[in-house]
C-alpha cells in the first residue's frame, strides 16, 4: 500500500506475555519512529531509526522494550513480560526527509 | 525533553470562530516546523509546515506563525468547523544530521456547534 501499515490493529495479551508489533513503512523512507500514546495523552517517543545510523533508543521506558529494523524497511517493536501500564496505542511513522507519515497504530491491551 | 504522557490542554471554540493553537519549542537551532492533526482513532497527519527563514505561511483556512525570538509557533484556523475537532501537535526538526522530529505535547481542539 501507499501508506504506513501497522499490524495487528488490535492486540489483547495477558500480563507477563511477550508481544511483537509490526510496522511496514512507506517504501524508500529512510527514517522510522515508534511512539506510544495513552488515552487522552500526547505522543511519547520510544525509538528512532535513520538509515544505517545507530538507532536513538533514548525513549524506551525499560529494558523490556526493544525494536529492530531489518534491511532498512520493516520494523518490529517487542515488549517482553507485558505489564498493564503498557496498555496504549503504539504508533509508527516513517519519513524520507523530515515530514513523518503515521500509521493507524496498534492498540495494545494488557489484561 | 520529549513529549511524554502529559494530559492534553483543551481549547474550546464555537463553530465559525477562529482558533489559535500555540506551541513553545525548545531548540533555537531548529529550522523546520510542522503542525499535525490527529483525529480520533487515527494517526497524526500533516497540516502545514514552515521553515525558520519565514515568519508566516498560509494554507487553506490555516496559517502558521513563527516567532523565533521567543521560540513560539502558532496555528490559526479560520472559521472553525466541527471537522476541525482533533488533537493538534507541533513538531520541530531537531537539527543536525538526523532530521529527527520532536513533537510537542498536543492541544485538543473542541468545536462547539
Amino acid at each position: 500500500g501507499a501508506g504506513v501499515s501497522q499490524s495487528p490493529s488490535n492486540k489483547v495479551t495477558e500480563k507477563g506475555k511477550d508481544v511483537e508489533l509490526r510496522c511496514d513503512p512507506i517504501s524508500g523512507h529512510t527514517a522510522l519512529y515508534w511512539y506510544r500514546q495513552s488515552l487522552g495523552q500526547g505522543l511519547e517517543f520510544l525509538i528512532y531509526f535513520q538509515g544505517n545510523s545507530a538507532p536513538d533508543k533514548s525513549g524506551l521506558p525499560s529494558d523490556r522494550f526493544s525494536a529492530e529494523r531489518t534491511g532498512g524497511s520493516v520494523s518490529t517493536l517487542t515488549i517482553q513480560r507485558t505489564q498493564q501500564e503498557d496498555s496504549a496505542v503504539y504508533l509508527c511513522a516513517s519519513s524520507f526527509n523530515v515530514n513523518a507519515f503515521f500509521g493507524q497504530g496498534t492498540r495494545l491491551t494488557v489484561v | 525533553g520529549e513529549s511524554v504522557g502529559l494530559h492534553l490542554p483543551t481549547l474550546s471554540v464555537q463553530e465559525g470562530d477562529n482558533s489559535i493553537i500555540n506551541c513553545a519549542y525548545s531548540n533555537s537551532a531548529s529550522d523546520y516546523f510542522i503542525w499535525y492533526k490527529q483525529e480520533s482513532g487515527k494517526g497524526p497527519q500533516f497540516i502545514i509546515d514552515i521553515r525558520s527563514n519565514m515568519d508566516k505561511r498560509q494554507g487553506q483556512r490555516v496559517t502558521v506563525l513563527l516567532n523565533k525570538t521567543v521560540k513560539h509557533l502558532s496555528l490559526q484556523i479560520a472559521a472553525t468547523q466541527p471537522g476541525d475537532s482533533a488533537v493538534y501537535f507541533c513538531a520541530e526538526e531537531k537539527g543536525g544530521a538526523t532530521n529527527k522530529l520532536i513533537f510537542g505535547t498536543g492541544t485538543l481542539l473542541a468545536v462547539q456547534p
